[in-house]
């Protein structure tokens, strides 16, 4: 079973707009990690949260993490056509090198 | 460079042969991942290992081997045992537990 799941499945923005998604896992974690991936691609990591973080911003990226409620959320700024992809959340139970993935959020920016 | 590297991009297989996908990292990184994707789905992982000579099942790992003889090379054999083996194949590596994951650039098999 997969230890994060993404929601929305899929997100439809206008350029410009602004784009959350959401993670929920189950376990208790080290951190928890976003990444990109283009279609046919591999994925590209985009930001790393600990646990004892509650916020956490890279460029347009800000990630916020609630370890109570066990979910997270990606927002992604002043969206460009180039962040068209699909952007999936990891997990790693507490002290074990398992590293789970979501189903993913399938974001299309619209020009 | 450093990085991870796949190999070979695109694989063909008829059914009931073994097939093995390599994977090679020059990061030194302890722990190394394959995992499984099919057409828009997420990645199920099939095997990780920690460190030479150990590794674990994943959520998917029948009809699948791998070996960690070297830090730097762990290849997945995808068996005849694997009733449905078409998909796209991606191997990661990272330094921790609490470290980001590199990934390839993936595998894609298609059994014919």
């Amino acid at each position: 079973s997969q230890q994060g799941e993404e929601d929305p499945q899929a997100l439809s923005i206008q350029e410009g707009e602004n784009a959350t998604m959401n993670c929920s896992y189950k376990t208790s974690i080290n951190n928890l990690q976003w990444y990109r991936q283009n279609s046919g691609r591999g994925l590209v990591h985009l930001i790393l949260i600990r646990s004892n973080e509650r916020e956490k911003h890279s460029g347009r990226l800000r990630v916020t993490l609630d370890t109570s409620k066990k979910s997270s959320s990606l927002l992604i700024t002043a969206s460009r056509a180039a962040d068209t992809a699909s952007y999936f959340c990891a997990t790693g139970p507490t002290n074990d090198y398992k590293l789970s993935f979501g189903a993913g959020t399938t974001v299309t920016v619209r020009a | 460079d450093g990085g991870i590297t796949q190999s070979p991009k695109y694989l063909f297989r008829k059914e009931g042969q073994n097939v093995t996908l390599s994977c090679e990292q020059n990061l030194n990184h302890d722990a190394m991942y394959w995992y499984r994707q099919d057409p828009g789905q997420g990645l199920r992982l099939i095997y990780y290992s920690q460190i030479v000579n150990d590794f674990q099942k994943g959520d998917i790992a029948e009809g699948y081997s791998v070996s960690r003889e070297k830090k730097e090379s762990f290849p997945l054999t995808v068996t005849s045992a694997q009733k449905n083996p078409t998909a796209f194949y991606l191997c990661a590596s990272s330094l921790s537990e609490r470290a980001e994951a590199f990934f390839g650039q993936g595998t894609r098999l298609t059994v014919v």
